[in-house]
């Protein structure tokens, strides 16, 4: 199985200031065709799970543009360009390349200093 | 707009089954296959299981396979979870979720284990 690993796992931010989640994968996530399943999710407290970034770079409807995704082979990051309020929670990446299983990372929860 | 309302959680007895139900709404269901994530309390997210539109095609964790059954009803727009020989380790939200790309999410149902 895919292990995805996260840093940090704790990531307090200044409001108005950029923050940074790495996720790194134990195996590329290029598949045969050249695609990458490559997802990232953000949890709000006691919110459900929403999909922010698919395949690596794309935002989803809806998503502030100060949110954005990179990365390739096995080494990927969500950057926010200047953190709101409305973005403190629990942020997952997660690969469907290689599955079953579909794996998530540990998660990196964001808070407010 | 997309809906999905899940139902059927509550607490069981190990050893005791429960069949979650996901009702959807606003989404080509028939075309799309589906999947089930869990979320034990203060943890972080687990794939259970994914169905494919058809239904012919069924993928599941390893530690629930053979005990959890993943089935869809194309005509109803609904999936289905049917969850055996439940063991503590399986308290958990489930959310029910669209696609293996996991567009949308449900609002989960909380399935307790516990005697």
């Amino acid at each position: 199985d895919v292990v995805m690993t996260q840093s940090p796992l704790s990531l307090p931010v200044t409001l108005g200031q950029p923050a940074s989640i790495s996720c790194r994968s134990s195996q590329s996530l290029v598949d045969s065709n050249g695609n990458t399943c490559f997802h990232w999710f953000q949890q709000r407290p006691g919110q459900s799970p929403r999909r922010l970034i698919y395949r690596v770079s794309n935002r989803d409807s809806g998503v502030p543009d100060r949110f954005s995704g990179s990365g390739s082979g096995t080494d990927f990051t969500l950057k926010i360009s200047r953190v709101e309020a409305e973005d403190v929670g629990v942020y997952y990446c997660m690969q469907c390349t290689h599955w079953p299983p579909i794996t998530f990372g540990q998660g990196t929860r964001l808070e407010i200093k | 707009e997309v809906q999905l309302v899940e139902s059927g959680g509550g607490l069981v007895q190990p050893g005791g089954s429960l069949r979650l139900s996901c009702a959807v709404s606003g989404y080509t269901f028939s075309n799309n296959a589906m999947t089930w994530v869990r979320q034990a309390p203060g943890k972080g997210l687990e794939w259970v299981a994914t169905i494919l539109l058809d239904g012919s095609s069924k993928f599941y964790l390893g530690s629930v396979k053979d005990r959890f059954f993943i089935s869809r009803d194309n005509s109803k727009n609904t999936l289905f979870l049917q969850m055996n020989t439940l063991r503590a380790e399986d308290t958990a939200i489930y959310y029910c979720v669209t696609g293996h790309w996991l567009d949308y999410w449900g609002q989960g149902t909380l399935v307790t284990v516990s005697s």
